[in-house]
């Protein structure tokens, strides 16, 4: 299964755009890239999905090269309540049961 | 429901004592998942139902830990003669659909304090 390293911590401010970048050197061919946000007390969301290219919704976007070995969640105008911890998830789906693999995360901080 | 819920939300536990924890999935979802989250870390796999039948329970950390989903809808796992080190984080899971890209959606999860 491919390993995701991302960095553990960011900071930024109100209003910036923040891109988050997750390398996944070992990524295999039918692997997804998801990403997921955490708040404190409670369980992971669902933020953005992508194989190839550039994947656009209400929330991020997420930037992926030819060679698909990173990827960067890019959260445009953060605001305070963005301050969460974002997880990558590359190659998380077993053939059989799709249990997601979770690294440690990226916290993000936003200040104001 | 709204979302998956899950109770109780915080459970503290003495040493040996057994536990259960109840997880209701979103209405009609098919996949259901139990992850383990540790303080400052990742969720981790625990076990995976299609319906009623635990097809994957290769993350389950010893024999003490057990899960059901008899009806395929509302699920438990149980805990027995729980230790200092069982103590985090259960979150509950759901999806809709058989596909492993399926998005999975959390319940706010169950904080298991062994003292």
């Amino acid at each position: 299964l491919a390993k995701t390293t991302q960095p553990i911590s960011m900071d930024s401010y109100e209003g910036q755009e923040v891109n988050i970048t997750c390398s996944h050197n070992n990524i295999a061919t039918n692997d997804y890239i998801t990403w997921y946000q955490q708040f404190p007390s409670q369980g992971p969301r669902f933020i953005i999905q992508g194989y190839k290219t550039k994947v656009t919704n209400e929330v991020a976007s997420l930037f992926i090269p030819a060679d698909r070995k990173s990827s960067t969640l890019s959260l445009p105008r953060v605001s305070l309540s963005d301050t969460a911890v974002y997880y990558c998830l590359v190659g998380g789906f077993s053939s059989n049961t799709g249990k997601l693999i979770f690294g440690q995360g990226t916290t993000l901080q936003v200040k104001p | 429901g709204a979302g998956v819920s899950q109770s109780p939300r915080y459970k503290v536990a003495k040493r040996g004592q057994d536990v259960a924890l109840r997880c209701d999935p979103i209405s009609g979802h098919v996949s259901l998942f139990w992850y383990q989250q540790a303080l400052g870390q990742g969720p981790e796999f625990l076990t995976y139902f299609q319906n009623e039948a635990q097809l994957d329970k290769s993350g389950l950390p010893s024999d003490r830990f057990f899960a059901e989903r008899p009806e395929g809808s509302v699920s438990t796992l149980k805990i027995q003669r729980t230790q200092q080190e069982d103590s985090a984080v259960y979150l509950c899971a759901s999806s809709f659909g058989l596909a492993v890209a399926d998005t999975q959606y959390f319940g706010p999860g169950t904080r298991l304090t062994v003292l």
